[in-house]
């Protein structure tokens, strides 16, 4: 069965400075990666996913993933903080014709 | 092009009683998936419809059905509330299922309130 682990609850980090929010997985096969972000009372939006090639994404406003096969990790970086991107981070896997498993969400919060 | 539109936005209900929540998916798209969002729970995958077809279904009782429509709108129904069963219900798009690594794009959601 697929799963998604997000260790951190929380993750405070100031603005200007580099921020990463963790991801582990398990999949049986080839995993599909992909980062989402929810604001307060809005749907989900995609920032980036992995599907296979460079194993450094890019994404939308800034952020970036990089995927470690053999530590089966998916971490969502971003080089410097603005305030505005503190939100909730899912992190979600899928395999070919299965549907997504989420992780349980980080919250960070950029502190001015 | 106009995005996931789901709705009602907001619905106040009462134990025992049934409530249906809609979906339209963004033009062309045939995928549609139900996920329900608690702050305990997180995110759980309740269903996804393609071609008018469930093919696939998460863990939640047979009080929670839905369906597709030849135009790709879905509905899911959610029998004999339960206070249980307050939450944010998202709704999902995507193209097709048939693509490796297809992303789903989110309406912004259902706010269901059971009292």
């Amino acid at each position: 069965a697929q799963s998604v682990a997000q260790p951190e609850d929380q993750v405070n980090v100031a603005e200007g400075n580099p921020l990463t929010v963790k991801c582990t997985y398990s999949v049986s096969g080839n995993p599909y990666l992909f980062w989402y972000v929810q604001y307060p009372n809005r749907g989900l939006q995609f920032l980036l996913k992995y599907i296979t090639g460079d194993n450094l994404v890019k994404g939308s406003y800034g952020f970036e993933a990089e995927f470690n096969k053999s530590q089966t990790s998916f971490h969502l970086k971003k080089p410097s903080a603005l305030v505005s991107d503190s939100a909730l981070y899912f992190c979600a896997v899928t395999n070919y014709g299965q549907n997504f498993v989420f992780g349980p969400g980080t919250r960070l919060s950029v502190l001015p | 092009k106009a995005g996931v539109t789901q709705t009602p936005r907001y619905l106040i209900k009462t134990r025992g009683q049934q409530v249906t929540l809609s979906c339209s998916p963004i033009s062309g798209h045939r995928s549609v998936s139900w996920y329900q969002q608690t702050p305990g729970q997180g995110l759980q995958f309740l269903f996804e419809y393609f071609s008018e077809t469930q093919r696939n279904k998460g863990n939640f009782p047979g009080r929670f059905s839905g369906r597709q429509f030849s135009n790709s709108r879905s509905e899911m129904n959610v029998s004999t509330l339960e206070l249980g069963d307050s939450a944010l219900y998202l709704c999902a798009s995507s193209p097709t299922r048939d693509t490796l690594g297809y992303e789903q794009y989110f309406g912004p959601g259902t706010r269901l309130t059971v009292t």
